[in-house]
C-alpha cells in the first residue's frame, strides 16, 4: 500500500497564507486528490489531480506536486477554513493520509 | 443535483452481519464506481469497497476482504455493502462516494454509524 504522510496540525492567524503537506511513500505521479472535513460533516473535495480546483471550492485553494511531494495551500486563510484537511492518492488501490487538523489563531 | 444517502447502520454484536445501502441520485447511477470509505471515531479515512459502473468487478482492501461484499443495482439506483462478521474494529462511520475515472471520490453521502459491540 501507498502510505500518504501529513503533518499533524498547524496554526494560523486569518489573512496568512499556509501550506499543508502530503508526501508519498512511492510516485504516484500526479494521482493526489485533497478533502476538507469540517466537525460531523462528510468530507468535500477540494482538488483533484494534484493542482485542479473543484467547481465551487474558493480560488483560495491551491494544490501542486508531483511524484511523492505534494503541497495543498491557502491563500489567504479564512475563520471557515478549521477543519482537517487530508491527501488521497489513486495511483493504486485508495489511501489517504492521516489528516492535518488546521486550527485558527 | 447529485445525492448520495446511506442507511442501515445501528448497534450489532461483534460477528453479526449488516447490510447498508446507498441510494443515488441526480446521476446516471450505472455509469459510475461507487465507493464506500469508513472513518472510526475520533480517527482518519479508510476505503473499504469499490465496484465498477456495472458491477462486474469488485476490490477490497486486506483489512475487510472475505467479510465485506459490496453490490450495486443499476435499476433502482442503490448501491449495497453486505458486512458478515464484524469485529469491533469495524465500528466507524461508513461513507458511500461516487468514483470519479481519476480516482478521486467527488461527491459523498452524510455517512451512516456502524457500532460493533457487545
Amino acid at each position: 500500500d501507498t502510505v500518504l504522510t501529513q503533518s499533524p496540525a498547524l496554526a494560523v492567524s486569518p489573512g496568512e497564507r499556509v501550506t499543508i503537506s502530503c508526501r508519498a511513500s512511492e510516485s504516484v505521479s500526479t494521482l493526489m486528490h485533497w478533502y476538507q472535513q469540517k466537525p460531523g460533516q462528510q468530507p468535500t473535495l477540494l482538488i483533484y489531480l494534484a493542482s485542479n480546483l473543484e467547481s465551487g471550492v474558493p480560488a483560495r485553494f491551491s494544490g501542486s506536486g508531483s511524484g511523492t511531494d505534494f503541497t495543498l495551500t491557502i491563500d489567504p486563510v479564512e475563520a471557515d477554513d478549521t477543519a482537517t484537511y487530508y491527501c488521497q492518492q489513486s495511483w493504486n488501490d485508495p489511501t489517504f493520509g492521516a489528516g492535518t487538523k488546521l486550527e485558527l489563531k | 443535483e447529485v445525492q448520495l444517502v446511506e442507511s442501515g447502520g445501528g448497534l450489532v454484536q461483534p460477528g453479526s452481519p449488516l447490510k447498508l445501502s446507498c441510494a443515488a441520485s441526480g446521476f446516471t447511477f450505472s455509469s459510475n464506481w461507487l465507493n464506500w470509505i469508513r472513518q472510526a471515531p475520533g480517527k482518519g479515512l479508510e476505503w473499504v469497497a469499490s465496484i465498477n459502473p456495472d458491477g462486474s468487478s469488485t476490490y477490497y482492501p486486506d483489512t475487510v476482504k472475505g467479510r465485506f461484499v459490496v453490490s450495486k443495482d443499476n435499476a433502482k439506483n442503490t448501491g449495497y455493502l453486505q458486512m458478515n462478521n464484524l469485529r469491533s474494529e469495524d465500528t466507524a462511520m461508513y461513507y458511500c462516494a461516487r468514483g470519479e475515472p481519476g480516482g478521486w471520490f467527488a461527491y459523498w453521502g452524510q455517512g451512516t454509524l456502524v457500532t460493533v459491540s457487545s
